[in-house]
Parts: structure tokens; sequence; C-alpha cells
């Protein structure tokens, strides 16, 4: 079975700097899709950045960009630049590809934005 | 795009009562899953749908439970005789999926905002 793990259940960061969550998983597959939510207090989930297992090249998304390290099964989320609004709680997720799309989730990393 | 929306927001309920939950997905997505999430966890999967047939049931999902998608639009959750370890955060999200089976990293599942459900 696949599990995603995330080792920091909450984090905080000073406004305009920078943060690092971490994210590790384990799977067999050599194909799949990594992803990371954003769950902010009260409102709906959405996605902040994804990632195929096939690209070395890690995504990035304005601020936001990843660290994936295949072989270590590591897969972490920088925050540049942080702002009040990206306080949340944050979910690393899973998917294999060829299957059913269903996502495997973290248990959360809850973020706090202080002045 | 008036995005996935759930009803209703919040359900009381007392132990042993049946409760069903609606999701309207955004109108052009073909695919529906239904996530349940506990305080201080991650969402789990429970089951999704592809237009209107149910593809796949995780075994969270116990004989109580039983989601119906009847025309490929909007979708139900029913939980009979509700227990008190029902109590949880009911999440749907759909997508649009190019290909009939798996998926691709542009198909982005957009979630509503759940049923809170809290059982006495």
């Amino acid at each position: 079975a696949q599990t995603v793990t995330q080792s920091q259940p909450e984090m905080s960061v000073q406004e305009a700097e920078t943060v690092t969550l971490s994210c590790t998983y384990d799977t067999s597959e050599s194909d799949y899709y990594l992803f990371w939510y954003k769950q902010p207090p009260s409102r709906q989930m959405i996605l902040v950045i994804r990632q195929e297992a096939y690209k070395q090249q890690n995504a990035t998304e304005n601020r936001f960009s990843v660290n994936f390290q295949k072989a270590a099964k590591s897969f972490s989320l920088k925050i540049s630049d942080s702002q009040l609004g990206d306080a949340a709680m944050y979910f690393c997720a899973y998917r294999i590809t060829g299957t059913a799309s269903k996502l495997t989730f973290g248990t959360g990393t809850r973020l706090q934005v202080t002045l | 795009d008036t995005g996935v929306s759930q009803d209703p927001r919040h359900k009381i309920t007392k132990r042993g009562q049946n409760v069903t939950f609606r999701c309207d997905p955004i109108s052009e997505h073909n695919r529906l899953y239904w996530y349940r999430q506990t305080l201080g966890q991650g969402p789990e999967f429970l089951t999704y749908f592809q237009n209107e047939a149910q593809l796949e049931k995780s075994r969270l999902l116990s004989d109580r439970f039983s989601a119906e998608r009847p025309k490929g639009s909007f979708s139900t959750l029913e939980i009979q005789r509700t227990e008190q370890g029902d109590s949880a955060m009911y999440l749907c999200a759909s997508s649009l999926a190019l290909g009939t089976l798996g998926g691709t990293a542009q198909e982005t599942q957009y979630f509503g905002p759940g049923t809170r459900l809290l059982v006495l």
C-alpha cells in the first residue's frame, strides 16, 4: 500500500520569509504523480502544485516550488516570500498512473504566518 | 465556473439515524470522488464515479454507506444507521478525465467545501 508521511504537524514562518514543508512517500510504483494541496481554515482544498515522477525538473508555480528526490522518495514544498494568506493546512498527496485516480494524502502540516 | 458545491454544510444527527449528503460537481466534469476527513488527518478516499458508473470503492466504505450518481451529474452519499465513528468531514471532488482509465497530472481534482457530520 502507498503511504504519504508529513513529519511536521505545525510550522511557522515570518511574513516575507521562506519555509519548506517536508513530505516522504512509500511506493513500489515507478510512474506516479505528487501534489501539494492547501486547505485554508473553513475553506475548500485547492491545488498548489503538482509533479510528474518521470520529470526530473522540479515544478514551480510562482512563489511555490518543490524539491523532488525520486530515489529518496521525498517531495518537499518551498514557499518563498510568505504571505499572510499562505496560512493553512498543507497536504501532500500521491496518485499512481494507469488506474483509478484517487489521491492518497498525508496527515498535513499546519502553517502559521506571523508578522 | 461555479465550483463544486455540497449540501448541507453541517449535519448533526443522532446515532442510528440515516443521513444523505449531496454533491454537485463542476458541470463538465465526468469524474466525481468522495473522501472522508477526520480531525488531524488527511482526506481518505471512499469511492469514485466516472459518469454514472461507480468504478471503485474503498474498504472504508462499509455496507452502511451507499453512493449514487444516477445521471452522471450530482451525487449522493447516504449513511444508514449512523455511528459516532462516522463523525467526520465528507469531501466531494470532481475532475475532467480525458481517458477512460487512469489519469494525467493535468486531471486536477477540484474539491467542494465539505459536509461536516456530527453523530451524537
